[in-house]
């Protein structure tokens, strides 16, 4: 049971190119989350599904797209990075609309 | 207007002192859930408790507790007998929305506890 798993740990872009941080759990939970982290800001919410095929906007969407076509992988992907999308990002699952979120270890991005 | 509200950016606690970490929310939802998270240097977050609207009792979980105060919307979090071990970044969370399939969680900006020996 490996739980939420975050691909790369690291990742340094040069400003305009594009990636994809993977994010997958085996725990067939139905919600799951990314969130960007930087000093001070605490856990900002970028992305959200509820499950397969829907997702919705949070609260600093822009610059970043996602999809959930099946329920395991939720992936977030940066169409052309910017200095201001350094930073933590971390994606998180939960079971039921009670439950906390089982968060993955997350990816260190830096934009050049 | 911020969900979650966390006013304390930093606290320094006397080891095994109890401490209590403030938050305040806003929601409009009837359901809703308050979470605290713990995150040590080393990044990762780890789950401490949780708090129902809906639940008349606070929750414990061993030497974590939460003062739920429905009506002034507060959440704060109580460590009794405070270990060197504690010192991190604590979230405040909040979900709301799960009853019309807007399910989402918004997180405080955190505060970080320091113990001192």
């Amino acid at each position: 049971n490996a739980g939420v798993t975050q691909t790369p740990k690291f990742q340094v872009l040069k400003t305009g190119q594009s990636m994809t941080l993977q994010c997958a759990q085996d725990m067939n939970h139905e919600y799951m989350s990314w969130y960007r982290q930087d000093p001070g800001m605490g856990l900002r919410l970028i992305h959200y599904s509820v499950g397969a095929g829907i997702t919705d906007q949070g609260e600093v969407p822009n610059g970043y797209n996602v999809s959930r076509s099946t329920t395991e992988d939720f992936p977030l992907r940066l169409l052309s990075a910017a200095p201001s999308q350094t930073s933590v990002y971390f994606c998180a699952s939960s079971w039921t609309g009670e439950d906390g979120y089982t968060f993955g270890s997350g990816t260190r991005l830096t934009v050049v | 207007a911020q969900k979650i509200t966390q006013t304390q950016p930093g606290m320094f606690v006397q080891e095994k002192e109890a401490v209590t970490l403030d938050c305040t929310y806003d929601t409009s939802d009837q359901s809703y859930g308050l979470f605290w998270y713990k995150q040590p240097s080393s990044g990762e977050m780890i789950f401490l408790i949780y708090q129902g609207s809906y639940d008349e009792q606070n929750a414990t979980e061993g030497r974590y507790s939460l003062n739920f105060q429905k009506a002034r919307k507060s959440a704060n979090l109580v460590i009794s007998a405070s270990q060197l071990g504690d010192s991190a970044m604590y979230f405040c969370a909040m979900r709301e929305g799960w009853q019309n399939r807007d399910d989402k969680i918004i997180f405080g900006k955190g505060t970080r506890l320091h113990i001192l020996p």
